[in-house]
């Protein structure tokens, strides 16, 4: 069956470091999402992708960069990790901008 | 600020009674999508409504759509325990081809 993951699951770093966030989906999808997700926010889109080589600015992207090299994976990568970064960080990816997003299971990062 | 905005934040129930959440927005949008949240888990799609829809049902859940009021409402019917979890709407804006998100509301269905 078709699924999206993301890994690491559980991260714990220090500020200053960088981390990426894997995110695979077998769906086969041209759009690819990541959002955070806070109390008191709901969720914030980061960065989103509408295909290869594709990427655009979220509401909240300062601090994070993505790339996409082919279909199935849209990393993200925190340059310098930061304390406000702390966050539970969703991928996604649908078909087209209308249709239904699936969602990954997230990732929990903590930067001590 | 956010487009869907989800009233109210937080709604307690007896299990077996209905449950309605409320979603507004502001701008023109091509369809407006209901997903759920378990606790500590992604999000999964509960139902799409299209911009051109007034009503759509999936099993207990029925949602609305009044684009004149730009607003949106979910219906859990027969609730259970199982439906404890937060739900968030996600209009699908026309000028920003992307879902926005609110930042949901939280139910607890009661024993």
């Amino acid at each position: 069956d078709a699924e999206i993951t993301q890994s690491p699951r559980h991260k714990i770093t220090e500020t200053g470091r960088q981390v990426t966030l894997a995110c695979h989906q077998t769906w086969n999808h041209n759009n690819m999402f990541w959002y955070r997700q806070d109390l008191g926010h709901g969720l914030r889109l980061i960065h989103y992708s509408y295909g290869v080589h594709d990427t655009n600015k979220g509401e909240v992207s300062d601090g994070y960069s993505v790339s996409r090299s082919n279909t199935e994976d849209l990393p993200l990568t925190l340059e310098s990790a930061a304390s406000s970064q702390t966050s539970v960080y969703f991928c996604a990816s649908s078909k087209t901008t209308q249709e239904t997003q699936y969602f990954g299971p997230g990732t929990r990062l903590l930067v001590l | 600020s956010q487009q869907g905005e989800e009233d109210p934040q937080a709604l307690s129930i007896q299990e077996g009674e209905n449950a309605t959440m409320n979603c507004s927005y502001k701008t023109s949008i091509n369809n407006l999508q209901w997903y759920r949240q378990n606790s500590g888990r992604g999000l999964v799609h509960l139902i799409l409504i299209r911009s051109n829809e007034r009503e759509k049902h999936s099993g207990r859940l029925r949602v609305t759509l009044d684009t004149s009021k730009k607003s949106s409402s979910l219906l859990i019917t027969a609730s259970r325990a199982a439906d404890t979890a937060s739900y968030f709407c996600a209009p699908s804006l026309v000028r920003a081809q992307k879902l926005v998100f609110g930042q949901g509301t939280r139910l607890t269905i009661n024993p």
